[in-house]
Formats: C-alpha cells, sequence, structure tokens
C-alpha cells in the first residue's frame, strides 16, 4: 500500500513551471521525501529529497510545509524531455522500510 | 563508472519453466534490490539482499527467490513461471554503510520478461 497520493497526470507547455503535489499523511519523524523520474523502458531515476522547508538542485526544487503532510516537486521551464513518470516516496535514509512505489504522476510537455 | 547493470535486457519464457536475472551494483554499494514493474504501474518491492542475506521482503511468494555473491552482484530467480509474471525487472542498488542514503537508490535498466 503506497503511503503517498498524486495526481494520476498533468499536461503542461514547454517552457511553462510544472508543480506536482503529494500527499504523505502518515508521515512517520524520520522519512524524508523523495521523488524519482521514469523515463518509458528505463529504471527510475533519484531527482531530489528533503526533510523540511525548501530543497533545490539543478534538476528541480522541492518544497515542504512545516506540518510535512504533503511536498511539492517544482521543475522549472519544462521541456519535451521532461515527459517521464514522476514518483514521490517517503521512507527513512536507514533503509529500514523498503522504498513503496506508487503509480506516480505522468507529466505530458507538449511543444 | 558502469552504473548499475543487468543482464539479460529481454527474455522470452513460457509458463512452467524457471528464469534467472543477474545485476551488478554500482561501484562502491553494498545493497542490492529487486522490483518488478507491470506495464503502467510502479515498481513494486521484491526483496533486499546485504551482506549476502535477504533483509526484507515485498509481498512477493516464494517462487520469487534471490542470492547476493561476495561482489555484491545478485541474481532473481523466478520458478514455475505464470503469465502474470511478464514485467519489467528492475535491480536497483545503494550504500548502507554508515552515511549512506538508502533512499537515493540508482536503478539498472531493466530485464523485460515475457511468459507466453
Amino acid at each position: 500500500l503506497a503511503k503517498t497520493t498524486q495526481p494520476i497526470s498533468m499536461d503542461s507547455y514547454e517552457g511553462q513551471e510544472v508543480n506536482i503535489t503529494c500527499s504523505h499523511n502518515n508521515i512517520a519523524t524520520n522519512d524524508y521525501i523523495t521523488w524519482y523520474q521514469q523515463f518509458p523502458s528505463q529504471g527510475p531515476r533519484f531527482i531530489i529529497q528533503g526533510y523540511k522547508t525548501k530543497v533545490t538542485n539543478e534538476v528541480a526544487s522541492l518544497f515542504i510545509p512545516a506540518d510535512r503532510k504533503s511536498s511539492t516537486l517544482s521543475l522549472p521551464r519544462v521541456s519535451l524531455s521532461d515527459t517521464a513518470v514522476y514518483y514521490c516516496l517517503v521512507g527513512d535514509k536507514g533503509g529500514n522500510t523498503p522504498l513503496v512505489f506508487g503509480k506516480g504522476t505522468r507529466l505530458s510537455v507538449i511543444a | 563508472d558502469a552504473g548499475v547493470t543487468q543482464s539479460p535486457t529481454h527474455l522470452i519464457k513460457t509458463r512452467g519453466q524457471q528464469v534467472t536475472l543477474r545485476c551488478s551494483p554500482k561501484s562502491g554499494h553494498d545493497t542490492v534490490s529487486w522490483y518488478q514493474q507491470a506495464l503502467g504501474q510502479g515498481p513494486q518491492f521484491i526483496f533486499q539482499y546485504y551482506e549476502e542475506e535477504e533483509r526484507q521482503r515485498g509481498n512477493f511468494p516464494d517462487r520469487f527467490s534471490g542470492h547476493q555473491f561476495p561482489n555484491y552482484s545478485s541474481e532473481l530467480n523466478v520458478n514455475a513461471l505464470l503469465l502474470g509474471d511478464s514485467a519489467l525487472y528492475l535491480c536497483a542498488s545503494s550504500p548502507r554503510l554508515a552515511g549512506g542514503n538508502y533512499n537515493e537508490q540508482f536503478f539498472g535498466p531493466g530485464t523485460r520478461l515475457t511468459v507466453l
């Protein structure tokens, strides 16, 4: 049973900012929030991880409110190559529980 | 660094047969996890190996078994194949040692298994 809930699909035009929100109401104190990206016929790829507030890397930003019951992955100025499935997961860094993937959010970027 | 490698890339079997899939982890990683991904679904955790032992297991029957070798590479074995076992099988590695981030797993390209 997935610990997270996210939209099934989203559409966006090239050059726009895309925000994908994930709900994780039962997140545990030791859990981190991790996002993966998956292209067709490839394995998922780690994008970003955070615990609270905001995290930014060269690919995306992750916004986490104080209660940590949700998070938002922000992709700036998407291109056609960002078309993929995005997964939100929660879990502790130590691997005491396995990663649980839901169905993810299928992002389609349109020219 | 070759990253995570898996073999074979594709495989076709018939019902009742047995299959072995192989995985070599990313250099420096000692933990290997296996996932099954059916079409249109997210990856489902099968089991995890660390120090040559199965450490965690998902909701999969005993027909699914594995092994980890001293060089950290791993095998996934599936016996008595069913049509429903057709899927993409993914291997992922991560560092388990102190300071490692289990949540940042590196996935291989997968093995596409078709059961006829």
